[in-house]
Formats: C-alpha cells, sequence, structure tokens
C-alpha cells in the first residue's frame, strides 16, 4: 500500500505564485505514477494531468495545460503541482493521487488527503 | 472533448440494491473505475477494471460494463454508502483520464 501526504492549506492572493506537493511512501512507490485532480468547492472531480516521477514523463488535461506545471524529485519521492499567477478561480482543494498507466490510459488506487486553495484579494 | 455520463442522483432505501450508470463512447474500449467520496472525504477507488473489487471493499460492491455503459452495483446497500460515486475511465486517444460528473446516493 502507499501513503500520500500533501502539503498544507495555502491561502493566496491573485497573482501570487504557488507549489503544492506531495510526498509517497510505502510498498514499491517508484512504479507509480502520480496525478493531481481538482475539486472545485461543491463541485466534481476533474483530472488535472500525471507524471511518472522515475523519469519525469508528464500527461496534461488539455483544459489545464499552461496553466499549472506537474514535477517530480524522484529522489525523496515527491511530487509538485505549481502555479505562476494564481487566479480567484484557482479556489479548490487539489488531490494527489497515485496509479497506473497504460498506453492510453490511467486510474487511480490511492489518493492524498487533498490540499485545500483559496485564492482571494 | 470526451465526456462520461453519470446521473446526478439515486435514492435507494437500506437493503434494496442500488444501480448508478455510466455511459461513454470509449467504454467498449477502455476499462471503467468507480470511487466512492463520503462527505468531506477522500475519494476511494471501490472498482477497478471494470468488475475489479480492491482489497478491503465489501462484497456487496460490484461492477459491471456493456458496450457503452458500465455499472456499479451496491446490493444490500447500507446507510454508511450514502456518498457521491464518480466513474473514471479514458478516451481512445490522448485522453488518459476522465471522470464523469458524479453521482449523489441518497439512502433514505
Amino acid at each position: 500500500e502507499v501513503q500520500l501526504v500533501q502539503s498544507g492549506a495555502e491561502v493566496k492572493k491573485p497573482g501570487d505564485s504557488l507549489k503544492i506537493s506531495c510526498k509517497a511512501s510505502g510498498h514499491n512507490t517508484t512504479s507509480h505514477w502520480i496525478g493531481w485532480v481538482r475539486q472545485m468547492p461543491g463541485k466534481g472531480l476533474e483530472w488535472m494531468g500525471i507524471i511518472y516521477p522515475r523519469d519525469s514523463y508528464s500527461r496534461y488535461n488539455p483544459s489545464f495545460q499552461g496553466q499549472v506545471t506537474i514535477s517530480a524529485d524522484r529522489s525523496i519521492s515527491t511530487a509538485y503541482l505549481q502555479w505562476s499567477s494564481l487566479k480567484t478561480s484557482d479556489t479548490a482543494n487539489y488531490y494527489c493521487a497515485c496509479g497506473y498507466c497504460g498506453r492510453t490510459s490511467c486510474y487511480f488506487d490511492f489518493w492524498g488527503q487533498g490540499t485545500l486553495v483559496t485564492v482571494s484579494s | 472533448s470526451y465526456e462520461l455520463t453519470q446521473p446526478p442522483s439515486v435514492s435507494v432505501s437500506p437493503g434494496q440494491t442500488a444501480r448508478i450508470t455510466c455511459s461513454g463512447d470509449a467504454l467498449p474500449q477502455q476499462y471503467a473505475y468507480w470511487y466512492q467520496q463520503k462527505a468531506g472525504q477522500v475519494p476511494v477507488l471501490v472498482i477497478d477494471k471494470d468488475t475489479g473489487r480492491p482489497s478491503g471493499i465489501p462484497e456487496r460492491f460490484s461492477g459491471s460494463s456493456s458496450g457503452t455503459t458500465a455499472t456499479l452495483t451496491i446490493s444490500g446497500v447500507q446507510a454508511e454508502d450514502e456518498a457521491d460515486y464518480y466513474c473514471q475511465s479514458a478516451g481512445i486517444t490522448d485522453t488518459y483520464v476522465v471522470f464523469g460528473g458524479g453521482t449523489k446516493l441518497t439512502v433514505l
């Protein structure tokens, strides 16, 4: 089993930058992909992108491409989600989740606890 | 863009069977996965690869898929099953993860 621990809640202003993290531990973490999922208040799950920490290969949802950057540091089993300029519409709970990807699909079997990001002037 | 369609809500009485559907054009070629999210909690995978039940998931949860529709079935629903349920799959090319809009299961 894999455990994912995310960084704490953030309160930011529009235009601020932000980088949140997700640290993996447990069995066989090196073979997992790490994805990021947005959940806006009272809304459903939206996939943002996914990364394979072994080689940092990443895939993005076209809706989020260019809006965020997903990265990973394999040496400390940590994945990151980064914004260069936040908007109020980025206010949401962000989950990391680990799982597997095939040639055309991915899925997630363990989830982090979520990081609440609030963007307000 | 590729979409998965779920009913917004399903209501059942305790002990009855709940069925939640998920429709998508690529489901004949792609597996469906189901996640349970209770209020204020983290999503949990309850069905993988159409019909698999991960370790720790009660036997009353089952999945099936036929044509363009995948179905999550909860037999003998309990009050603790009240939650939002999301299906997840993928498109045929370059759409690696898609979530359905979610179905709120209410146990009457």
